[in-house]
C-alpha cells in the first residue's frame, strides 16, 4: 500500500540552527501538507501546497518557515532559525485532492527537539 | 483556537463493548467531519468522515453520528477489540476535500481484556 514517507524520525538541534524536515509524498497525489503536534497538544495545520506553491498556510507558519518541492517527489519544510518551542512532532500528509472522503494519508512523523 | 473539542482525553472500554468517543465544534461553517486513529510513533490513520448533510455513516465496526444543531458527532466502535487501543482524533473541515483540517485535542482509547 503506497504510504508517505519522512526523514529523519528525529532530529536533535540547537537552538538558531536551520533544519529541513523531509517528505517523500504518495506518487499520484497532488496535495501536500504540513502539521505539527507540540507534545500534549493537539495536531495543528501548518501549510498546504499545490501546483508548486502555498495553497493556504496558518498563522503559526510564519517567516522561519518555508516549503518546497524541490524535484518530483521530495516535499521539503525548512526552519530557519530554531527555537524552544518549535520542538514538536511535524507530519507531512498528501491527499489526491479529490472528494471521495476529504482524506489525508499522513506520514510517521519527524520529531524535532530544540535544545 | 477550541474550535472542535474532545472533552474526555481517555476512555477506557472492556472488549466486546460499544466505545463511544465525542467531539464538539463552535464553528457552524465546519461542513465534513472526520476521525483519526493515532498508534504512538505513527501518524494518524483515516478511519471515517461524514459530511454535514447525513447523520450517520457506518463502515464495519464503526459509526460515526452528527446532530448538527447541537454541534456534536461522536465515533461508535462495536464490539470493540484491544487493536482497537490508540489515540482517535475528530477532525472538521470547510468542504469535502478542503486543504486545512482542525483537530480536536484527541481522546486516549484503551480497549482492556
Amino acid at each position: 500500500e503506497p504510504e508517505v514517507t519522512q526523514t529523519p524520525s528525529h532530529q536533535v538541534t540547537q537552538m538558531g540552527q536551520e533544519v529541513i524536515l523531509r517528505c517523500v509524498p504518495i506518487s499520484n497525489h497532488l496535495y501536500f501538507y504540513w502539521y505539527r503536534q507540540i507534545l500534549g497538544q493537539k495536531v495543528e495545520f501548518l501549510v498546504s501546497f499545490y501546483n508548486n506553491e502555498i495553497s493556504e498556510k496558518s498563522e503559526i507558519f510564519d517567516d522561519q518557515f518555508s516549503v518546497e518541492r524541490p524535484d518530483g517527489s521530495n516535499f521539503t519544510l525548512k526552519i530557519r532559525s530554531t527555537k524552544l518551542e518549535d520542538s514538536a512532532m511535524y507530519f507531512c500528509a498528501s491527499s489526491d485532492g479529490t472528494e471521495n472522503t476529504g482524506e489525508l494519508f499522513f506520514g510517521e512523523g519527524s520529531r524535532l527537539t530544540v535544545l | 483556537d477550541q474550535q472542535v473539542k474532545q472533552n474526555s482525553p481517555s476512555l477506557s472500554v472492556q472488549e466486546g463493548r460499544i466505545s463511544i468517543l465525542n467531539c464538539d465544534y463552535t464553528n457552524s461553517m465546519f461542513d465534513y467531519f472526520l476521525w483519526y486513529k493515532k498508534y504512538p510513533a505513527e501518524g494518524p490513520t483515516f478511519l471515517i468522515s461524514i459530511s454535514s448533510i447525513k447523520d450517520k455513516n457506518e463502515d464495519g465496526r464503526f459509526t460515526v453520528f452528527l446532530n448538527k444543531s447541537a454541534k456534536h458527532l461522536s465515533l461508535h466502535i462495536v464490539p470493540s477489540q484491544p487493536g482497537d487501543s490508540a489515540v482517535y482524533f475528530c477532525a472538521a473541515s470547510y468542504f469535502q476535500g478542503a486543504q486545512k483540517l482542525v483537530f480536536g485535542q484527541g481522546t486516549r482509547l484503551t480497549i482492556n481484556p
